[in-house]
């Protein structure tokens, strides 16, 4: 079962707008993870946030944590075209460490 | 460093065939797993290798078998392909079993006629 929950399923957006993604999680976590994957391609790792962190930063993205919520967005702002891509979020379950559940994704589409 | 790397690419196999899919990390990583991504969905865990010499199940370890044949190298097997295999299956390597990010191989597709 799917750990990972996220919304929208899909987003769309002009390029230079801000996009946000949510997840929600079930269960007591480690750690949550975020991952972009473009067409075709493997994942690449985006930010982790442990479950003590509430905010963290990484160039345009931010990401915070609300663990009494069991729940994590992800903010790219000032999208760019190169963002294009489907985004995953992760998590490490406390009950099950180093073993990542991923959500469903969210698909961003940026146009220029 | 090339990273984590899998072959083949792509691959087509009849009902009842079987095959291995290769991966190799260059990273000295402890940690590999095994993924299996289907439309519209996340990845789901089939295998993984905490360290050399162990291996646990994930959430979908029916049909599949692997073998960590050394620290850089984890292999998965199908031994007799259905066509509910048809999917993409992506290798993965991290420092250790818990500790930061996971790296992602590009991935191998497989359809199962």
């Amino acid at each position: 079962s799917q750990q990972g929950e996220e919304d929208p399923q899909a987003l769309s957006i002009q390029e230079g707008e801000n996009a946000t993604m949510n997840c929600s999680y079930k269960t007591s976590i480690n750690n949550l993870q975020w991952y972009r994957q473009n067409s075709g391609r493997g994942l690449v790792h985006l930010i982790l946030i442990r479950s003590n962190e509430r905010e963290k930063h990484s160039g345009r993205l931010r990401v915070t944590l609300d663990t009494s919520k069991k729940s994590s967005s992800l903010l790219i702002t000032a999208s760019r075209a190169a963002d294009t891509a489907s985004y995953f979020c992760a998590t490490d379950a406390i009950s099950n460490t180093g073993k990542l559940i991923f959500g469903q994704g969210t698909t961003l589409q940026v146009k220029p | 460093n090339a990273g984590v790397t899998q072959t083949p690419k792509f691959q087509v196999l009849k009902t009842g065939q079987s095959m291995t899919l290769q991966c190799a990390q260059d990273m000295n990583h402890n940690s590999m797993y095994w993924y299996r991504q289907d439309p519209g969905m996340g990845l789901r865990l089939i295998y993984y290798s905490a360290s050399e010499g162990t291996t646990d199940k994930g959430e979908v370890p029916n049909g599949y078998n692997v073998s960590r044949l050394n620290k850089r190298e984890f292999s998965l097997r199908l031994e007799s392909a259905a066509p509910s295999q048809t999917s993409v299956y992506f290798c993965a390597s991290s420092e250790a079993r818990g500790v930061g990010e996971q790296f992602f191989g590009p991935g191998t597709r497989l359809t199962v006629l």
